[in-house]
């Protein structure tokens, strides 16, 4: 079965950087692309990026432009989401989502890694 | 970039209500809209693609309509299970924005 497991909570001081992990099972990695999409606590759903695990092409929404990178390694089916410059309304839910074949809609999620930034 | 608004914010209901919610486009989409269902504490699942398709697994009281700009989900009977909040979310372009949710209350 197709399974996103990300990494665990992390708390990081303003100014820090992030580095979120999502490993991929039960599909061809190369195949589907991975988007991140966080979301604060009570607030709505933030898409955020994509990557494309078979060439490593990305591309991030304007207001991530110079602190978020999207990366992948191939051989071991793992996408990372690192942010940088972290502020305290970076604070919220990552979650990695596999794109679907179908209206590029978001078939699989991973459980969500929570970022925590204060001082 | 395409904004994406839902309506209501919120909605309460009883067991066994229809539930219509909307989401429009601030241009054309075509039929790249998607609804998922969050419940708290919850990670979003994916009910609708295509807007009008039914993913796998999803109960047939879960529908989808619309093209263009308008577009709406509907529950055709509500049960206890169904109350949740409900995002859209165009994939015409990047970036693929999400509505501002519908929350389901019961009433």
């Amino acid at each position: 079965q197709v399974q996103l497991v990300q990494s665990g909570a992390e708390v990081k001081k303003p100014g820090a950087s992030v580095r979120v992990s999502c490993k991929a099972s039960g599909y061809t990695f190369t195949s589907y692309e991975i988007n991140w999409v966080r979301q604060a606590t009570g607030q709505g759903l933030e898409w955020m990026g994509w990557m494309n695990p078979n060439s490593g092409d990305t591309g991030y929404i304007q207001k991530f432009q110079g602190r978020l990178t999207m990366t992948r390694s191939t051989s071991i089916s793992t996408a990372y989401m690192e942010l940088s410059s972290l502020r305290s309304e970076d604070t919220a839910v990552y979650y990695c989502v596999r794109v679907g074949l179908y209206g590029d809609a978001a078939d699989y999620w991973g459980q969500g890694t929570l970022v925590t930034v204060s001082s | 970039d395409i904004q994406m608004t839902q309506s209501p914010s919120s909605v309460s209901a009883s067991v066994g209500d229809k539930v219509t919610i909307t989401c429009r486009a601030s241009q054309s989409i075509s039929s790249y809209l998607n609804w998922y269902q969050q419940k708290p504490g919850k990670v979003p699942k994916l009910l609708i693609y295509i807007a009008s398709s039914l993913q796998s697994g999803v109960p047939s009281r879960f529908s989808g309509s619309g093209s263009g700009t308008d577009f709406s989900l509907t529950i055709s009977s509500l049960q206890r299970e169904d109350f949740a909040t409900y995002y859209c979310q165009q994939t015409y372009n990047t970036p693929k924005t999400f509505g501002q949710g519908t929350k389901v209350e019961i009433k």
